[in-house]
């Protein structure tokens, strides 16, 4: 019962790198999500999605770009990494939006120097 | 003024106090209403989905003031393992969720 699953777990990127996030639940979820967390705040929404083919932006998208061509996958883009980009990032996916629980995945821990 | 506001804590108490933590939001579209709970370098998992009437869940219970667009969590009895960042969490209809920035429990023997 994986849930789900986020890769890689750590990456240091140095700055103007490109990479991808990556995010695969296997609970047929339609909503997906993509946060940020910066040490000792909340969760930042960066992309979300409605079901494959449809996503939208959150609160703080610049810098990131997301596809999901599938139920079961989200990837976040990042291109041009730059310092402030350096979080953690965390998906998760909900059954049907706005009034059922969000699962999230373990994170992704990121530098970029 | 940020969407969703919350206590900045920490909150430092001992084992057996009762601590509570408020939440206020500013979007009155907003929908659906919970409470994360987040321990250190952890995802967030679900506390508990908050209702209009009201909703208790063992040493927990959770407002909802709609008409003051407040939300309120209350701990009895606190235990050592309830030692977290505590996540007020607000969505609208169209699936997008805004969290506050989290206040951090310590109970202490």
């Amino acid at each position: 019962n994986a849930g789900v699953t986020q890769t890689p777990k750590f990456r240091i990127l140095k700055i103007g790198q490109s990479m991808t996030l990556q995010c695969t639940q296997d609970m047929n979820h339609n909503y997906m999500y993509w946060y940020r967390q910066d040490p000792g705040m909340g969760l930042k929404l960066i992309y979300y999605s409605v079901g494959a083919g449809i996503t939208d932006k959150g609160e703080v998208p610049n810098g990131y770009n997301v596809s999901r061509s599938t139920t079961e996958d989200f990837p976040l883009r990042l291109e041009l990494a730059a310092p402030s980009q350096t979080s953690v990032y965390f998906c998760a996916s909900s059954s049907a939006g706005a009034h059922y629980e969000q699962y999230f995945g373990p994170g992704t821990r990121l530098t970029v120097t | 003024r940020k969407e969703v506001e919350q206590d900045p804590g920490p909150f430092n108490v001992p084992e057996g106090a009762t601590v509570a933590f408020n939440c206020t939001y500013s979007n009155s579209a907003s929908q659906s209403f919970f409470w994360y709970r987040q321990d250190c370098r952890k995802e967030p998992k679900l506390l508990m989905s908050v209702y209009s009437s009201g909703n208790e869940d063992g040493r927990f219970t959770a407002q909802l003031n709609r008409a003051s667009q407040y939300i309120s969590l209350l701990i009895r009895d606190s235990k050592l393992s309830d030692s977290a960042t505590y996540l007020c969490v607000v969505n609208t209809n169209a699936g997008k969720s805004t969290f506050g920035d989290g206040t951090t429990l310590t109970v202490k023997p």
